[in-house]
């Protein structure tokens, strides 16, 4: 069974930084490329950054570019998303989500980042 | 960016009922078209790809079609557990979604 497990969500204050991680099972890792999203409360989905089987390639939406990161680890069948210089507008619900030709076929549960003062 | 929308916002149906959902790209995306659903609480689930395949475990009272900038859901017999968010997302271009249409009891 493929499962996704994000983590490291909470509350930041604005200009701060947090790290996200979600750790997968059920399917060979190093095959797929993978992805974040996010969802702000009461809104729709938004696609925020995606990387490449190996890590070599990744690609950002604009409005995360600069200030966040999303890497891997084959190692720890792992990716993680590093967030720094955060915003109110940061402030949703992050899920990773397993990429199979451009579509999101599987989906975490979603961990909740709040930047607040 | 290309724009996705979705009609209508919300769609008030019985169970048993057939229902049709719209999504328009704002240029061509060819048959790069997926449907998910979300229920309150938990995380999209992919229904619909390439605009027409039904995903793994997906019941065939769901459907897809379309093409280019013109897409439909269809629901051919509404259960309980289908009251739910639905949003269309191209990929032929990136990846954007639209806004979502709420299926909810009449």
């Amino acid at each position: 069974e493929v499962q996704l497990v994000e983590s490291g969500g909470g509350l930041v204050q604005p200009g701060g930084s947090l790290r996200l991680s979600c750790e997968v099972s059920g399917f060979t890792f190093i095959k797929y490329w993978m992805t974040w999203l996010r969802q702000a409360p009461g809104k729709g989905l938004e696609w925020v950054a995606n990387i490449k089987e190996e890590g070599s390639e990744t690609h950002y939406a604009d409005s995360v570019k600069g200030r966040f990161a999303i890497l891997r680890d084959n190692t720890k069948n792992s990716i993680y998303l590093q967030m720094n210089s955060l915003r109110v507008e940061d402030t949703a619900v992050y899920y990773c989500a397993r990429l199979t030709k451009d579509y999101f076929d599987h989906w975490g549960q979603g961990v909740l980042v709040t930047v607040s003062s | 960016e290309i724009v996705m929308t979705q009609s209508p916002a919300t769609l008030s149906v019985s169970p048993g009922e057939r229902v049709t959902l719209s999504c328009r790209a704002s240029q061509s995306v060819s048959n790069k078209l997926a449907w998910y659903q979300q229920n309150a609480g938990q995380a999209p689930r992919l229904l619909i790809y390439d605009a027409s395949s039904r995903a793994t475990g997906i019941p065939a009272r769901f459907s897809g079609s379309g093409s280019g900038t013109e897409f439909t859901l269809t629901i051919s017999s509404l259960q309980s557990e289908d009251f739910a968010v639905y949003y269309c997302q191209q990929y032929n271009n990136r990846w954007t979604f639209g806004q979502g249409t709420k299926v909810e009891v009449k």
